[in-house]
């Protein structure tokens, strides 16, 4: 396994158009996170799944931002109706709920969005 | 209100010697402390972790250090190499919460002049 991978690498989009964004984690890992990240600023979590449950999502996470994770696998973030202010670098990170890295959240290289 | 918080926006240290990188937390609730290293265009990187019932961990050439009642912890590394050169994240989740959401600190740019 090469650990978690993001689809696209790099969106640059016009206000107001949608965009979706694919993570595929670590094949074995349950839970699966989002975070965004802005220049200079550390991750902020968005939200996470365990399996196919989304059981956390932070405020962060406008009505125009939906993830899902259908079969427990990979999961999509979909930004509606983009804003400027949406221009951040979209991180995945997953992690197994047992064994010795128990807990330790894995990232993957990231989608970072332009939004003109 | 920010609850890790990386002091030092930069850290500049000769190849060979000791880099020490600081945070600081406010909430008592955070039990497990994780650094991260970033290269510009990537991921954060897993490095060291270390629970809330010990106080210290050593991975090499990284140690990190965990004062509980100064909700302070420090990352060690010896010797520094130019390798090292990235932008260092500590982050922090609470005691067995469910998902054990990541709090990150703002980071600490390393500079490893050879």
């Amino acid at each position: 396994d090469t650990g978690v991978s993001q689809d696209p690498r790099h969106k640059i989009t016009k206000r107001g158009q949608n965009v979706t964004f694919r993570c595929d984690p670590i094949s074995e890992h349950n839970r699966l996170y989002w975070y965004r990240q802005t220049l200079g600023q550390g991750p902020e979590f968005l939200t996470y799944f365990q399996n196919e449950a989304q059981l956390e999502k932070s405020r962060l996470l406008s009505d125009r931002f939906s993830a899902e994770r259908p079969k427990g696998s990979f999961s999509t973030l979909e930004i509606q109706r983009t804003e400027q202010g949406d221009s951040a670098m979209y991180l995945c990170a997953s992690s197994s709920v047992q064994g010795p890295s128990a807990d330790t959240q894995y990232f993957g290289p990231g989608t970072r969005l332009t939004v003109l | 209100d920010q609850q890790v918080k990386q002091n030092s926006p930069s850290l500049s240290v000769q190849e060979g010697r000791i880099s020490i990188l600081n945070c600081d937390y406010t909430n008592s609730m955070f039990d497990y402390f994780l650094w991260y290293k970033k290269y510009p265009a990537e991921g954060p990187t897993f490095l060291i972790s270390i629970s809330s019932i010990k106080d210290k961990n050593e991975d090499g050439r990284f140690t990190v250090f965990l004062n509980k009642s100064a909700k302070h912890l420090s990352l060690h590394i010896v010797p520094s190499q130019p390798g090292d050169s990235a932008v260092y994240f500590c982050a922090a989740s609470p005691a067995n919460n469910a998902g054990n959401m990541l709090t990150f600190g703002g980071g600490t740019r390393l500079m490893v002049k050879p």
